[in-house]
């Protein structure tokens, strides 16, 4: 059974860095790309980036790159988003989820329980 | 341009109503085009690929067609479970994914 299972709701102070995970289980990591979509309170999905684990192959929407890094450990199947300098603005939800296969062309066909981002002074 | 402008952005119905969502991409993008719906709380969870393949497990009163610059989602008579928000989301862009802004789906 494929499963994608995030880390924790976090709450940080602007300035702040933060790592979330996501965890996944059930398939072969390597060989599917794994991305990140932003949903801030109250709106609409926003596709970050992904990444396609075998060979760390990386890419971003013009609107998070240089914000956000994207990475992945095939030793344990893990992929993470990161943040250098946490703003307000950047209160979220944030979801991993895996396209299909190594075609990018397709569908998120499974999504983790999501991850709560509280940034407040 | 990889715009998706979806419409309407929210719509009243009633059980057993049919209901439509059409997005519209900025560019011809073949069927590169997903449906997802989200309950509140929820992740999202995708109902049709490539414009109109349902997924495994999604009822046949759902239905997506469209290709080029036009898609439609289409629920043929709504069950209360279906009352939730819509997302169209094209991947013809393989280094720019972009959702459309959701419709929301209420009861009257």
């Amino acid at each position: 059974e494929v499963q994608l299972v995030q880390s924790g709701p976090e709450v940080k102070e602007p300035g702040e860095a933060l790592k979330i995970s996501c965890v996944a289980s059930g398939y072969s990591f390597a060989s599917h790309w794994l991305g990140w979509v932003r949903q801030m309170p109250g709106k609409g999905l926003e596709w970050m980036g992904f990444i396609y684990p075998g060979d760390s192959d990386t890419r971003y929407s013009p609107s998070f790159q240089g914000q956000v890094t994207i990475s992945a450990d095939m030793s344990i199947s893990t992929a993470y988003l990161q943040w250098n300098v946490l703003k307000t603005s950047d209160t979220a939800m944030y979801y991993c989820a895996r396209l299909p296969g190594g075609n990018p062309r397709t569908w998120f066909d499974y999504w983790g329980q999501g991850t709560l981002v509280t940034v407040s002074s | 341009d990889f715009q998706m402008t979806q419409s309407p952005s929210s719509l009243s119905a009633s059980i057993g109503d049919g209901v439509t969502i059409t997005c519209r991409a900025g560019q011809n993008i073949n069927t590169y085009v997903n449906w997802y719906q989200q309950n509140p709380g929820e992740a999202p969870k995708l109902l049709i690929s490539a414009a109109s393949s349902l997924q495994s497990g999604v009822p046949s009163r759902f239905s997506g067609s469209g290709s080029g610059r036009d898609f439609t989602l289409t629920i043929s008579s709504l069950q209360p479970e279906d009352f939730a928000t819509y997302y169209c989301q094209q991947s013809f862009g393989t280094h720019m994914w972009t959702f459309g802004q959701g419709t929301k789906v209420e009861i009257k």
